[in-house]
C-alpha cells in the first residue's frame, strides 16, 4: 500500500470559516508534509513533521495550523483565510530522508 | 530559495515521438526524483535515483542521475496520449527531508 489519503477532495470556505484538511497514511512513514500548490507551479513546502514533532515551518502564516495526532494522521486547520490562499493543498509522507509519496490533494477555494 | 532549472518549460509532440527533459542545479543532491502530475491530482512518483551515474528505467521511461550529482534527465520513448501532464524533477536533501522542485515541463501529445 503506497497510498496517502486526503479528505476532502474539494473545499469551499468563506474568510470567516474554520475548516480542517485531513491526511492519512499506513505505510509506517515517520515523516509527513504539507505542501501548497498554485496552478501550473511546483509544490511549495509548508510544514514537515518528523516522528510526530513539527520539524520545519516554512514561515507559514498562523492562519494555517498543522497537527499530527499520531504517526498515521496529519491535519491542517484553517481559520480566517484569504482569497489568495486558494490552492491545491498536498499531503505527503516518507521514510526519513527518502522519496516522498503524495496524496491526491484538497482543492481549496476561499471566497 | 534554491531552485532547480528544468527545461524545456513545455513540449507539444506527435504521438509516437520520444521526449527528453532535464534538470540542473547549482548544488549537489543525494537523490533525484521524477514526478508526473495530472490536473487536480497530486504528483505521482515515476522514478527515484540514488547514485551518481545511475540509469533507471520504468517501462517507457528512463532517467539518469548525473555524474556531478547536479543534474538529471528523463526520457520518454514512443509517447502516447496518456503521457500528457506536467513532469517535475525534484532534488532531495536527505539530512533535512526537503524536496526542491523544478518548475515543471508541460507535455502535450497530439494523437
Amino acid at each position: 500500500d503506497t497510498e496517502v489519503t486526503q479528505t476532502p477532495k474539494h473545499l469551499v470556505m468563506g474568510m470567516t470559516n474554520k475548516k480542517s484538511l485531513k491526511c492519512e497514511q499506513h505505510m509506517g512513514h515517520r515523516a509527513m508534509y504539507w505542501y501548497k500548490q498554485k496552478a501550473k507551479k511546483p509544490p511549495e513546502l509548508m510544514f514537515v513533521y518528523s516522528y510526530e514533532k513539527l520539524s520545519i515551518n516554512e514561515s507559514v502564516p498562523s492562519r494555517f495550523s498543522p497537527e499530527c495526532p499520531n504517526s498515521s494522521l496529519l491535519n491542517l486547520h484553517l481559520h480566517a483565510l484569504q482569497p489568495e490562499d486558494s490552492a491545491l493543498y498536498l499531503c505527503a509522507s516518507s521514510q526519513e530522508g527518502q522519496k516522498l509519496f503524495f496524496g491526491s490533494g484538497t482543492q481549496l477555494s476561499v471566497l | 530559495g534554491q531552485q532547480l532549472n528544468q527545461s524545456p518549460q513545455s513540449m507539444f509532440i506527435q504521438e509516437g515521438e520520444d521526449v527528453s527533459m532535464n534538470c540542473t542545479s547549482s548544488s549537489i543532491f543525494n537523490t533525484w526524483l521524477w514526478y508526473k502530475q495530472d490536473p487536480g491530482e497530486g504528483p505521482v512518483l515515476l522514478i527515484a535515483l540514488y547514485k551518481a551515474g545511475e540509469l533507471t528505467s520504468n517501462g517507457r521511461l528512463t532517467a539518469q542521475f548525473g555524474i556531478t550529482r547536479k543534474d538529471s534527465f528523463l526520457n520518454i520513448s514512443a509517447s502516447i496520449p496518456s503521457d500528457v501532464g506536467i513532469y517535475f524533477c525534484a532534488g532531495l536533501r536527505s539530512n533535512t527531508g526537503k524536496l526542491i522542485f523544478g518548475q515543471g515541463t508541460t507535455l502535450q501529445v497530439k494523437p
